[in-house]
């Protein structure tokens, strides 16, 4: 089983400031990775798949890079909005899927 | 639009059992692979199941395998996870969620609680 390890669990940005999110796979996954964001009393939405490929009308502050074991999520300049849970998930053992344990993003 | 929307939860008591429904319209359902996700109050999301878009391959969590079956009737448009030998520890939200290797839809989620 691939593990996924997401770091910081939780991330305290001020809003307009950068947030880096980091996740860490215990084996290579190639470029088979996406990211979702998740609210309060909602699904999770897909934000990046391919590890850098946004996903439609997901807008260009967020981006994805990495690939092999370790990727990161940036958001350039966080508005309001963006607060919110991210989650990385591994695709590479289709159809057996595993998720990090989320990074929570926070006001500070 | 693409619609996904999960019924059958409720509160159960430890060791029974529990089929939930996933109903998706607005896509060609037969066309895309499917899976289920749960979430655990407070906590994060968990993979449960994943059937192919034909229903020919699945698979299954270590936490749940051998008691959860997955499975999909493409001429009703429906996806679902029968439970078997339920656990406190399966309570959860449960999503069902569309997607060939990422998950691009999700449904709003049908709630199981598993108490005595």
């Amino acid at each position: 089983e691939i593990v996924m390890t997401q770091s910081p669990a939780t991330l305290s940005v001020s809003p307009g400031e950068r947030a880096t999110l980091s996740c860490r796979a215990s084996q290579s996954v190639s470029s088979n990775l996406a990211w979702y964001q998740q609210k309060p009393g909602q699904p999770p939405r897909v934000l990046i798949y391919g590890a850098s490929t946004r996903a439609t009308d997901i807008p260009a502050r967020f981006s994805g890079s990495g690939s092999g074991t370790e990727f990161t999520l940036t958001i350039s300049s966080l508005q309001s909005e963006d607060f919110a849970v991210y989650y990385c998930q591994q695709y590479k053992n289709w159809p057996l899927l595993t998720f990090g344990g989320g990074t929570k993003v926070e006001i500070k | 639009q693409v619609h996904l929307v999960e019924s059958g939860g409720g509160v159960v008591q430890p060791g029974r059992s529990l089929r939930l429904s996933c109903a998706a319209s607005g896509f060609t359902f037969s066309h895309y692979a499917m899976h289920w996700v749960r979430q655990a109050p407070g906590k994060g999301l968990e993979w449960v199941a994943g059937v192919s878009f034909d229903g020919s391959k699945k698979s299954f969590a270590d936490s749940v395998r051998g008691r959860f079956t997955i499975s999909r009737d493409n001429s009703k448009n429906t996806l679902f996870l029968q439970m078997n030998t339920l656990r406190g520890d399966d309570t959860a939200l449960y999503y069902c969620a569309r997607g060939q290797q990422w998950l691009d839809f999700w449904g709003q989620g049908a709630l199981v609680t598993v108490s005595s």
